[in-house]
């Protein structure tokens, strides 16, 4: 019940394209989703992050899209960057208490220039 | 502001041996939380401490402890060391009432 699943593992896109990544979570409970971008030496850093009243959030070129019925929520990349090649994980936790973040098992972007 | 800070940023020891490791959180956050990131099992909480109280708990052996000071910053031991507890250790901190969830850049612990 506490599980977070995240697809693809890995993901190659060329520069400019779209890059999607996809979640899905058991627990009707949690009610704070961040997706977080990690670079290889540093930590994780909070990109961007939706709660289930919102179907969408977009901020620049990250947008997440929310499915509560489905308890799914995506990552969207729009014009892909270079700079994006990162591995980004998924989270969700309750709003009330964000110090347990149940991660998703990240995706290892690569933009292709 | 400064960030979460890590300390240290390497460690080797070896098997049996105990590590403690340390987490200075941002200035004003009272909760900090400890996760251990291995390739094979990706992102796993182990503890939150917040208010020097141990409010959260995930599901590692009692070889792993924490503790949290009256300033917030935050330590966690490892005892009887082994192979399989080699991770990247990270500390992330948070302001009480806040969602957002501010890591460090870890402690890459090997055991040999």
């Amino acid at each position: 019940q506490q599980q977070v699943k995240q697809s693809p593992q890995s993901l190659i896109v060329q520069k400019g394209g779209i890059s999607i990544i996809n979640c899905a979570y058991e627990n009707t409970a949690f009610d704070y989703f961040p997706w977080y971008q990690q670079f290889p030496g540093k930590g994780p850093a909070l990109l961007i992050a939706i709660r289930p009243d919102v179907s969408e959030k977009k901020e620049g070129r990250f947008t997440i899209s929310f499915n509560k019925s489905a308890k799914q929520f995506s990552l969207h990349i729009m014009d892909s960057q270079p700079g994006d090649s990162a591995t980004y994980f998924c989270a969700a936790t309750f709003s009330s208490n964000t110090g347990k973040l149940i991660f998703g098992q990240g995706t290892t972007l690569q933009v292709k220039p | 502001k400064a960030g979460v800070t890590q300390t240290p940023r390497y460690l080797i020891k070896t098997r049996g041996q105990q590590v403690t490791l340390s987490c200075s959180p941002i200035s004003g956050h009272r909760s900090v939380s400890w996760y251990q990131q291995t390739p094979g099992q990706g992102l796993q909480f182990l503890f939150e401490y917040f208010s020097e109280t141990q409010r959260n708990k995930g599901n590692f052996p009692g070889r792993f402890s924490g503790r949290q000071f009256s300033n917030s910053r935050s330590e966690m031991n490892v005892s009887t060391l082994e192979l399989g507890d080699s991770a990247l250790y990270l500390c992330a901190s948070s302001s009480h009432g806040r969602t957002e969830a501010f890591f460090g850049q870890g402690t890459r612990l090997t055991v040999v």
